[in-house]
């Protein structure tokens, strides 16, 4: 079975300070993909990024990075310099390497930033 | 690419009455998912779809609950008869999976339904 935690359900910065979300999980896949996905106020669902178990590479996009870490079963998020509009639910996401593409969700991580 | 395709965006209905929501995939995606989100049960997996196919419908909730794939463009879920508790977020995603494809899923913008 697989599993995800994101064991932040909320948090609360200001404007312009750094923030990372946790993400750990939980398969027996030894081939699988990882996601970020995000749910503004306006409520739709936005992909963010994918991340394959064989490809341990850092990214940084912008302001965003993520940081997938085999050895701790982890893949988390940092947003540098935040802004208001960064404020949303943070969806991480685990799919693995059969099951037609269906992906585990975590609960989510709201997140707020105060001006 | 139109994304994924919902309609209706918003409904509303009396408990009892039929209810059926569409969903239109992104063009060459195969898989077809649908989820429900509500504040008390955040976001479920419903039913999912392979070629048109039903892989897994063990996140339907009841026997009200239905859904069809008559074809890669088009997917539909029927509730029969609706009740209050059934009021949610309902969200369609499509993804490409399989021949080297593990990707991520796209999302349509969801249906707000109400049932009083």
């Amino acid at each position: 079975a697989q599993k995800v935690t994101q064991a932040q359900t909320e948090i609360s910065v200001v404007e312009k300070e750094d923030v990372t979300l946790d993400c750990v999980y939980e398969t027996r896949d030894t081939t699988y993909y990882l996601f970020w996905y995000k749910q503004p106020p306006s409520g739709e669902l936005v992909f963010l990024i994918r991340r394959n178990s064989f490809d341990e590479q850092n990214e940084i996009s912008g302001r965003y990075s993520w940081n997938f870490q085999k050895s701790t079963s982890s893949f988390n998020f940092t947003i540098t310099a935040s802004q208001v509009v960064d404020s949303a639910v943070y969806f991480c996401a685990l799919s693995g390497n059969t099951n037609a593409g269906k992906s585990t969700f975590g609960d989510g991580t709201t997140l707020t930033v105060k001006p | 690419d139109a994304g994924v395709i919902q309609s209706p965006r918003h409904e509303v209905t009396e408990m009892g009455q039929e209810v059926t929501l569409r969903c239109k995939p992104i063009s060459g995606h195969n898989s077809l998912f649908w989820y429900r989100q509500t504040m008390m049960r955040g976001l479920e997996l419903l039913i999912y779809f392979n070629n048109n196919v039903p892989i897994d419908d063990s996140g339907m909730p009841e026997d009200r609950f239905s859904a069809k794939m008559p074809n890669a463009s088009f997917s539909t879920l029927k509730i029969q008869p609706s009740e209050p508790r059934d009021s949610a977020v309902y969200f369609c995603a499509s993804s490409s999976w399989g021949g080297g494809d593990r990707r991520e899923q796209f999302f349509g913008p969801g249906t707000r339904l109400t049932v009083l």
